[in-house]
């Protein structure tokens, strides 16, 4: 069945890149999405790809897409302590169009 | 744009009550809105597609008589947790899609005591 799959866990210090990695598995998928949920609150659109783009980049936010790979990831640059938070990728199944998610990556931020 | 309002962002009730979440698209219109519940330190479990005018689909394993979904208009989905038990303690979330993507309620954590 359709799978994201990505770490729990990265953990960064203050300032340097953070890199967070997606791999899923319905190739058919058109789009692709970042989300960011902060503690207690909902979740909030980061960005988002066209499976016909191999990267985006938003500000901070760099999206990288290797479809061959199956590959998504989120780079954000100089990270501040205020993107503490758990990030979200999401691939739409082609099928019913419904958001298959993956378990979420907490990003810890070190002073 | 494309921003989805969910109320009330907190609610504690107690057992044996039924809790109303409402969920209104402020600047589109969206005949599709999907509700989803997380657990805690866990990813979003869709629990039920609403759509405007029609009867609500559930995910299987969704019990349809606890969990009743209204979807009366282009802008406001309602979900009820009706006789609501201390494992519906959760954190609901709403979402619709805007175009090109999925935009989400800002949640509600339900706590029953």
């Amino acid at each position: 069945g359709e799978d994201v799959e990505q770490s729990l866990f990265l953990s960064v210090r203050e300032g340097d890149s953070s890199v967070i990695n997606c791999t899923y598995t319905d190739s058919s998928s058109t789009y692709l999405y970042w989300y960011k949920q902060e503690p207690g609150a909902g979740l909030q659109l980061l960005t988002y790809i066209f499976s016909n783009m191999d990267m985006k980049q938003d500000q901070r936010l760099t999206v990288l897409l290797n479809k061959k790979d199956k590959h998504l990831s989120l780079r954000i640059a100089d990270t501040q302590t205020g993107d503490s938070a758990i990030y979200f990728c999401a691939e739409i199944s082609d099928s019913n169009y419904q958001l298959i998610w993956g378990a979420g990556t907490k990003l810890i931020i070190k002073p | 744009g494309a921003v989805v309002s969910q109320h009330p962002s907190r609610v504690i009730c107690k057992s044996g009550t039924s809790v109303k979440i409402e969920c209104r698209s402020l600047d589109f219109q969206a005949t599709t809105m999907f509700w989803y519940r997380q657990f805690p330190k866990q990813s979003l479990m869709l629990m039920a597609t609403s759509n405007e005018g029609s009867k609500a689909t559930y995910e299987q394993g969704v019990e349809k008589d606890k969990f009743l979904i209204n979807h009366a208009s282009l802008t406001l989905s309602t979900l009820t947790v009706t006789s609501a038990h201390p494992e519906d303690s959760s954190f609901y979330i709403c979402s619709a899609w805007w175009g090109y993507g999925y935009t989400f309620g800002s949640g509600t954590r339900l706590t029953v005591v």
